[in-house]
């Protein structure tokens, strides 16, 4: 079965401009999970996406948003990049269940400069 | 609000060593707790995990005890190995595996 797949790998933007990472969760997973990770830190919940809705939100503002498509993959957008913003950003897919476990991708590692 | 604390690192350790990393928690209700490892370059991935008061997790020889009265779920190996090198996250839950609070992390090196 093909894993969580992210891209890109890394990517460097200028403080004030917008991005957009991209997410393809496992075969069969319909619920997906962003997580943002700073530099020697635990990841932090950004959102939760399952059946194309928002279904939960961490404590992030609004410029951080998000989109799941009928296939289940996943974009994260973040508008007006700040510095703080530099980050390791995770996607997570799983099942659905409550007992599923997340299955995390590599991660997509963002600069802002 | 929810929280977890684990040790300090980074930890050094020679191979075959004890390894011990601590989590506590915060949480105003009965979570799931867990453990995952993030290896160099890599994602994250569950390690083992624990859904009830006395739950003991294990996987590849490492074991971790959902303590309540202690609010702990401390990470235990009885013999490590250099392939051991990673991160290690503590994290609770209360929607099963989903929506997780991540510990900081400690770094665990191991040393042949």
């Amino acid at each position: 079965e093909t894993g969580v797949t992210q891209s890109p790998t890394h990517l460097i933007k200028t403080r004030g401009q917008q991005v957009t990472l991209r997410c393809s969760s496992q075969s069969g997973h319909n619920t997906v999970s962003w997580y943002q990770q700073a530099l020697g830190q635990g990841p932090q919940f950004i959102f939760q996406y399952y059946r194309e809705e928002e279904n939960g939100r961490g404590n992030f503002p609004p410029r951080f948003s998000g989109l799941q498509f009928p296939n289940y993959s996943s974009e994260l957008n973040v508008n007006a990049l700040e510095l703080d913003d530099s980050a390791l950003y995770l996607c997570a897919s799983t099942g659905g269940r409550s007992d599923s476990p997340l299955h995390f991708g590599n991660g997509t590692r963002l600069t802002v400069t | 609000g929810d929280s977890v604390t684990q040790m300090e690192g980074p930890v050094t350790l020679s191979e075959e060593a004890f390894l011990t990393i601590n989590c506590t928690y915060t949480a105003t209700g009965y979570p799931s707790l867990f453990w995952y490892v993030q290896y160099p370059g890599e994602g994250l991935q569950l390690l083992l995990k624990a859904t009830k008061a006395d739950d003991k997790g294990s996987n590849k020889g490492f074991e971790a005890t959902y303590r309540k009265e202690t609010t702990s779920f401390h990470l235990e190996k009885g013999s490590v190995q250099v392939s051991d090198s990673a991160v290690y996250f503590c994290a609770l839950s209360y929607q099963g595996a989903q929506k997780l609070v991540f510990g900081q992390g400690t770094r665990l090196t191991i040393n042949p």
